[in-house]
């Protein structure tokens, strides 16, 4: 059964204070990993779509990068504005539809 | 700026109603989606629809039908509404095929009292 994890669950940082959300996923021929921003109360806003290992994407102060296993958001530098939930999703099969992880909420302080 | 919209971003009704929450998408894509979303549990797939008329069954459908008479459009109707569903809904879309992603609306937070 396709299956995606995110860790941790939630996460405080720092201004400035570096660090990674990771995300294992179990599926059947993987056709596209997904990165979603969301904010309370607002629905998720597309990130980033990796497809293949080794790859990466780049956005202000996020990276995704993904293995065969799991992906990684990593986020340098951290600001206030950065705050939000983070989900990830990977798509079945052929079916189109999306499989998500429960999110890590990342809180940055000044 | 391509875009789903939902209807209300805000409801309450009572136990019993029928309820009907509308998504329009105006991206010309052939799939539409609806979740809903609750702490702990993240975001659990309802109804989807690959096509005008076409509608498949999620991981959570009972209580729940679905309409799709036009392409941009897709209605999640609450037959009788219970305490139960009160939530977050959220409706998105993506083009056909696979390997594309979704674009989301911005929510409908529903209160069943």
């Amino acid at each position: 059964e396709d299956q995606v994890t995110q860790s941790p669950e939630a996460l405080r940082l720092q201004e400035g204070e570096s660090s990674s959300l990771n995300c294992s996923y179990t599926v059947s021929g993987l056709r596209g990993l997904f990165w979603y921003r969301q904010d309370p109360g607002k629905g998720p806003e597309f990130l980033f779509t990796l497809y293949s290992a080794g790859e990466e994407k780049e956005k202000e102060r996020l990276k995704a990068t993904l293995t065969k296993k799991e992906s990684f958001l990593h986020i340098t530098a951290p600001k206030p504005e950065d705050s939000a939930t983070y989900l990830c999703a990977v798509q079945e099969g052929n079916t189109g539809k999306l499989i998500f992880g429960q999110g890590t909420t990342l809180q940055v302080k000044p | 700026d391509v875009k789903v919209t939902q209807s209300s971003r805000y409801l309450v009704k009572r136990t019993g109603e029928k309820v009907f929450l509308e998504c329009v998408q105006d991206m010309d894509h052939e799939n539409m989606f609806w979740y809903r979303q609750d702490p702990g549990l993240g975001l659990r797939l309802i109804y989807f629809s690959y096509d005008v008329k076409m509608k498949e069954k999620g991981d959570i459908p009972e209580g729940y039908s679905v309409s799709r008479e036009k392409k941009e459009r897709f209605s999640l109707i609450l037959e009788s509404a219970s305490t139960n569903q009160t939530s977050m809904y959220l409706c998105a879309s993506s083009r056909g095929g696979s390997n594309y992603g979704y674009t989301f609306g911005s929510g409908t937070r529903l209160t069943v009292v």
